[in-house]
């Protein structure tokens, strides 16, 4: 199975700052990645697709990069609602698996 | 608008077995697979298989094999997944989730949670 390790596994930051969250894979994945944001109680929701791409309906100061093993998601300026779990996902083969999370709170 | 919509919540003896639904609604049900992904309290998440509605393939984790059956059935747009012979390491929330393509999770149900104790 491909190992994803997430870090930092938690983080916390101010209004207006910039974040910064890597994945990396324990193999090569291609851009095969995918970004989730996961508020208490709620279900995952997808954000950025094929490593880069914005969901549909997604604020733009979120984004993702990354190719390979290593990849970047960003939030370029936190906004409270951004408080949340966040995962990434490969499914460049099966089993697809997720990186552990890293919870951000705000300070 | 997509949506799934799971059934409640369960409590389940070790042993037993559960079988959860999934509604979907506001998109062609035959195009998309379904995933079915768990959360242990306090855990990261977990991917258990998918389903596709088109033809009925299936992919299973394997450590779930011979425990794990997902089906759809078109008549109702639902998609189910049953676990047998359940342990208290199946405690969790259980997520249907639509596939698209080879692996994005583009909507997600509301989640069940499933609780397995004597």
């Amino acid at each position: 199975d491909i190992q994803m390790t997430q870090s930092p596994s938690s983080l916390s930051a101010s209004v207006g700052d910039r974040v910064t969250i890597t994945c990396q894979a324990s193999q090569d994945i291609t851009n095969s990645l995918n970004w989730y944001q996961q508020k208490p109680g709620k279900a995952p929701k997808l954000l950025i697709y094929d490593a880069s791409n914005l969901e549909t309906g997604v604020p733009s100061r979120f984004s993702g990069s990354g190719s390979g093993t290593d990849f970047t998601f960003t939030i370029s300026s936190l906004q409270p609602e951004d408080i949340a779990t966040y995962h990434c996902q490969q499914y460049d083969n099966l089993p697809h698996t997720f990186g552990q999370g890293t919870k951000l709170e705000i300070k | 608008q997509v949506q799934l919509v799971q059934s409640g919540a369960e409590v389940k003896k070790p042993g037993a077995s559960v079988k959860v639904s999934c509604k979907a609604s506001g998109y062609i049900f035959s195009h998309y697979r379904f995933s079915w992904v768990r959360q242990a309290p306090g855990q990261g998440l977990e991917w258990m298989g998918w389903i596709s509605v088109y033809n009925g393939n299936t992919d299973y984790a394997q450590k779930l094999q011979g425990r794990v059956t997902m089906t759809t059935d078109t008549s109702t747009t639902t998609a189910y997944m049953e676990l047998r012979s359940l342990k208290s390491d199946d405690t969790a929330v259980y997520y249907c989730a639509r596939q698209r393509g080879s692996g994005v999770f583009d909507y997600w149900g509301q989640g069940t949670l499933l609780t397995v104790s004597s």
